[in-house]
């Protein structure tokens, strides 16, 4: 079975500051991809970035960058220069490559960016 | 390019009712999941429907169904409504289906409340 965990219940920074989510995952696929998602108040989850397991790369998406250990079982979230913009719920998730490829998530981490 | 849609925005009901949830597939996706997330969690996976069959289903009661249509919208039903079923009721498309699955892109969400 696949689990995602997400030790921080909740992050702050200031404008501008780069941010670290953490995030430690769980799996005996040897293949499998990992996502963050962004979800503010309103509710809508939004992709922001996306790491394979295979990926000899860490991703990167503009302000976003996906630190992947895989020996660590961790792929923390790295958010540069913050916005205020950035107030949100963020949540790890893990698919694998097997069955229905459905996603499993962590319980989120919610960050809060200040002037 | 349009996004995934999702409606009502929000429902009340009573226990022991029905209510069916609707969702549009983002354009040139074939793929729609549904999840369901508590308040303070992250999404539960319920069902996934590939081209109008269902995929792969999460660890929910029959009381929970789906469909899929021809356009690849879809419903979520659920009957015999408990309270735990309040929660946020999140729509997801993508392309393709089990290790060809591609990301996943999810609508603002059904809030929903059994009273």
């Amino acid at each position: 079975a696949q689990k995602i965990t997400q030790t921080q219940p909740g992050m702050f920074v200031q404008e501008k500051e780069a941010v670290t989510l953490d995030c430690t995952y769980d799996t005996s696929d040897p293949s499998y991809g990992l996502f963050w998602y962004k979800q503010p108040s309103s509710g809508e989850m939004i992709f922001l970035i996306y790491q394979g397991s295979y990926d000899q790369q860490n991703a990167t998406e503009g302000r976003y960058s996906l630190n992947f250990q895989k020996a660590r079982k961790s792929a923390n979230l790295v958010i540069s220069a913050s916005q205020l913009g950035d107030s949100a719920m963020y949540f790890c998730a893990m698919r694998d490559f097997s069955g229905y490829s459905t996603l499993t998530f962590g319980k989120g981490t919610m960050l809060l960016v200040s002037p | 390019e349009t996004g995934v849609t999702q409606s009502p925005t929000h429902l009340i009901k009573t226990r022991g009712q029905q209510v069916t949830l609707r969702c549009s597939s983002q354009s040139g996706h074939n793929t729609v999941s549904w999840y369901q997330q508590a308040l303070g969690q992250g999404p539960q996976f319920i069902f996934q429907y590939y081209r109008e069959e269902e995929n792969g289903r999460g660890n929910f009661p029959p009381r929970f169904s789906g469909l899929q249509f021809p356009n690849y919208s879809s419903e979520l039903n659920v009957n015999a409504l408990e309270l735990d079923d309040s929660a946020l009721y999140l729509c997801a498309s993508s392309l393709g289906a089990g290790p060809n699955l591609e990301t996943q892109y999810f609508g603002p969400g059904t809030r929903l409340l059994v009273l």
